[in-house]
């Protein structure tokens, strides 16, 4: 049962406009959301993080929100860069152990 | 600091075959985590060792062991290779931050080890 669901498996947006990823979750214990960003080749990196005491959290760039009653969560690029483009992983913590449950991944395309 | 490391970059095995990746943090974690990523399937956990000394099954821990060496070493053995084990491994770390600019739960992966199994 696939508990962190990223149902898009890729994203293609014009350089300058806005990405939006999504991420919908189904276990009411997460309470710790995590972003990473993937190219080919590497690991996966620390993007961007959100609580769910909050609903937004904002870094540059990116931002992620957070709606914890539809257990969604959705990254913002804004402006997208072509440099943006690859896989981005949504993750999720359950606070009753340290563990990590990831999505499949999205595969974003920002187009010159 | 060159953050999580991982050998080897590349390996081609035989179906049968035994071999380790290697992994290590310079980054003073307590927490290590091998995952494999397979097209389609995004990461799923082998195992992790919450502290040195210790460690515990993930979701897909089947044909994998693991040993955590000391706090800096985290190694995943394959006793007997099979195709199925064709993936790209990390390893992970996780940091332990404290105060309001630390950041919890955030793990930090090493590049990956792609692995054939012939």
């Amino acid at each position: 049962d696939q508990q962190v669901k990223q149902n898009s498996p890729s994203l293609s947006v014009q350089e300058g406009r806005i990405s939006i990823l999504n991420c919908d979750y189904t276990n009411s214990m997460f309470d710790y959301f995590l972003w990473y960003k993937k190219y080919p080749a590497e690991g996966p990196t620390f993007l961007i993080s959100i609580s769910s005491i909050k609903d937004k959290n904002e870094d540059g760039r990116f931002t992620v929100f957070l709606n914890k009653s539809a257990k969604h969560l959705s990254l913002h690029i804004v402006p997208s860069q072509p440099g943006d483009s690859a896989v981005y992983f949504c993750a999720a913590r359950s606070r009753s152990n340290y563990k990590l449950t990831f999505g499949k991944g999205t595969l974003l395309t920002v187009n010159p | 600091n060159a953050g999580v490391t991982q050998t080897p970059k590349f390996q081609v095995l035989k179906t049968g075959q035994s071999m380790t990746l290697q992994c290590a943090q310079d980054m003073n974690h307590n927490s290590m985590y091998w995952y494999r990523q397979d097209p389609g399937m995004g990461l799923r956990l082998i195992y992790y060792s919450a502290s040195e000394g210790t460690t515990d099954k993930g979701e897909v821990p089947n044909g994998y062991n693991v040993s955590r060496l000391n706090k800096r070493e985290f190694s995943l053995r394959l006793e007997s290779a099979a195709p199925s084990q064709t993936s790209v491994y990390f390893c992970a770390s996780r940091g332990e931050g404290s105060g309001r600019m630390a950041l919890p739960d955030t793990q930090y992966f090493g590049p990956g080890t792609r692995l054939t199994v012939l």
